[in-house]
Parts: structure tokens; C-alpha cells; sequence
């Protein structure tokens, strides 16, 4: 069936480091792919996506690249802030299939 | 900005109350979703519907219920609460088959 395998956290990174959490995916068809973050208290919130292969979803400086011949979506971002400090999940467009989640800690 | 909402956000209730956790989108979602979720932690998918009348079991089994009676309107009951019902609840629709999911603020839910 399908899934997502994530990156499993804690990540505790100093500000400005470069970031990559990595998602892999097993999915029939050819499915969109996600990332979402989650502040504490709140919900999730879209942060990017990607609905084919070679398509590169971008938002906040953070980018993935859906990779169909590695079935990779890794998310990454040059340089961290302190507000970047969230948990982020990878999902498949089912949104039946989410990721477990990965804490980010940025350290100012 | 995502029209989706539930209510309440947080709720305290007693052992064995019945309860029922709101969720309204405006967006004319076909598809809707509710998620259990210790803070931050894994999402598991314990209902969802595809239209009207339409409603399945996720994963997680769950001694909840829902109802698919207007495409707007997802509501999630417990017929009696128990401090293992004490978790966050999100709820999350989406249009297409592809497209991406929106989510509630979600309800706190504690159970003593």
C-alpha cells in the first residue's frame, strides 16, 4: 500500500545552517506530494507542494523536488531562523498518508 | 487564508459525557477528514468522507462517529468520554484528487 517514510527527529540546528529532512514515498499512480508545518497550538498549514515529477515546490525559502526515480520529496532550506522551529510533515495527496512528523530546533 | 473551522477549541468534560466537536468548511470540499494527534506528534486518520453520506474508518480505531449530512459540515461525537479521548483533533478537507488538504485549528480535547 502506500506510504511515507520521514526523517525521524528531533533536528536541532544553529540559525542560519543549511536544513534538509528527508521523505520517501511508495504510492500507486502518480500522486501530488506535501510538506506541512505545524507551529505549536495550531494546526498545519500548507508549506509547499509539488503535483509532478521534476516539479520543484517553493515557499519561505524552503524548496523539495518531486524525484519520481528516487520516489524522494527532501525538503531543504539554506539557511534557518529561529522562527522556523516547527514540526513538518510529508504527505501524499490521499491525505490518508501523512509522515510521522520531524521536530525542527533552531538555536539562535 | 484557509475557511475552515472548528469548535470548540478546547474543551474539558467529565468521564462518560457525550460530546460533540464541530467542523464547518466553506470551500465546498468534497473531501473531509478528522485526525487525532498528541501535540506535534504522528497524524492518525480515524474518519473520513468523500461526499455526502459518505463516511469511513481511518486506521485508527476510534469509539468515535461522524456524519456526512451537508458537504459543509463534518461533526465528530463520542457517546461517552474517557481520559483516553484526551488528545488534539484536527479536521481537514480537500477538493480534487490531487490538490492539498486544509486544516482546522483543531480542538483540545481533555477528558477527566
Amino acid at each position: 500500500g502506500d506510504s511515507v517514510t520521514q526523517m525521524e527527529g528531533p533536528v536541532t540546528l544553529s540559525e542560519e545552517a543549511f536544513l534538509t529532512i528527508n521523505c520517501t514515498y511508495t504510492a500507486t499512480g502518480y500522486p501530488s506530494l506535501f510538506w506541512y508545518v505545524q507551529y505549536p497550538g495550531e494546526g498545519l498549514q500548507l508549506l509547499l507542494k509539488a503535483t509532478k515529477a521534476d516539479d520543484k515546490g517553493s515557499n519561505k525559502g524552503f524548496e523539495a523536488t518531486y524525484r519520481k526515480e528516487t520516489t524522494s520529496f527532501h525538503l531543504e532550506k539554506g539557511s534557518v531562523q529561529v522562527s522556523d522551529s516547527a514540526v513538518y510533515f510529508c504527505a501524499l495527496s490521499s491525505h490518508i498518508i501523512f509522515g510521522k512528523g520531524t521536530r525542527l530546533h533552531i538555536l539562535p | 487564508e484557509a475557511d475552515i473551522y472548528q469548535t470548540p477549541r478546547y474543551l474539558v468534560i467529565g468521564t462518560g459525557k457525550k460530546i460533540t466537536l464541530e467542523c464547518s468548511q466553506t470551500m465546498g470540499h468534497d473531501k473531509m477528514y478528522w485526525y487525532q494527534q498528541d501535540p506535534g506528534m504522528e497524524l492518525h486518520l480515524i474518519h473520513y468522507s468523500y461526499g455526502v453520506n459518505s463516511t469511513e474508518k481511518g486506521d485508527l480505531s476510534s469509539e468515535s462517529t461522524v456524519s456526512r449530512i451537508r458537504t459543509e459540515h463534518f461533526p465528530l461525537t463520542l457517546e461517552s468520554a474517557r481520559p483516553s479521548h484526551t488528545s488534539q483533533y484536527l479536521c481537514a478537507s480537500s477538493g480534487g484528487a490531487r490538490a492539498e488538504a486544509f486544516f482546522g485549528q483543531g480542538t483540545r480535547l481533555t477528558v477527566v
